[in-house]
């Protein structure tokens, strides 16, 4: 089946750690995005990648990297510099045929001791 | 400066009625409009969408409505069912990668 794979569902992690979020699709898609949804709030997006080897910061990149070195992967790793990082992220991806309609993983749900 | 808005947090209603969510956009480049379902712990599953040239579109129990003066659209779900249950989010696009997304609205379908 295709689709979109995040792990860990969730995630504890002390503070002042990295920790890296998991984020896999075997849907052929292009572009793939991390978002981060916290209470009473849309989905923030943190990072983007549009093709291999590229991606772009988004409106809170702030205390987060990502890479894109393969197609189907677009791990994120939420840095001790991040000052509130308890939250639920998404990954989503999109073909460049359906540049609008995104399709999300479960998600991760991190946690900070 | 939020350009979607989705202005109530929660929205109660009765199973079988209709069921309305709202959703308001500041930017009139805006060409694409989603939404998209949310249960607890998942993530978001797309809904239905309306390009800007059409003012309506149909999807079995949902229909999105748009109204570009007023930089409105919304959901309605008819006849409402318990599975319907979710938070509701609209999106907006500009042609572009990048999503544009609202708050969210949380639906509660009474028995």
């Amino acid at each position: 089946d295709g689709g979109i794979t995040q792990s860990p569902k969730y995630l504890f992690r002390k503070e002042g750690q990295n920790v890296t979020l998991s984020c896999e699709q075997n849907l052929n898609h292009d572009a793939m995005y991390w978002y981060r949804q916290d209470p009473g709030q849309g989905l923030r997006l943190i990072y983007y990648s549009q093709i291999v080897n590229d991606f772009q910061k988004g409106d809170i990149a702030e205390g987060y990297s990502v890479s894109r070195e393969k197609k189907e992967s677009f791990p994120l790793t939420v840095t001790s510099a991040q000052k509130n990082p308890t939250a639920f992220y998404l990954c989503a991806s999109n073909s460049r045929q359906s540049t609008d309609t995104q399709y999300f993983g479960p998600g991760t749900r991190l946690t900070v001791l | 400066d939020q350009q979607v808005k989705q202005n109530s947090p929660s929205l109660s209603v009765q199973e079988g009625r209709i069921s309305i969510l709202n959703c308001d956009y500041t930017n009139s480049m805006f060409d694409y409009f989603l939404w998209y379902k949310k249960y607890p712990a998942e993530g978001p599953t797309f809904l239905i969408s309306i390009s800007s040239i059409k003012d309506k579109n149909e999807d079995g129990r949902f229909t999105v409505f748009l109204n570009k003066s007023a930089k409105h659209l919304s959901l309605h779900i008819v006849p409402s069912q318990p599975g319907d249950s979710a938070v509701y989010f609209c999106a907006a696009s500009e042609s572009n990668y990048q999503l544009i997304w609202g708050a969210g609205t949380k639906l509660i379908i009474k028995p």
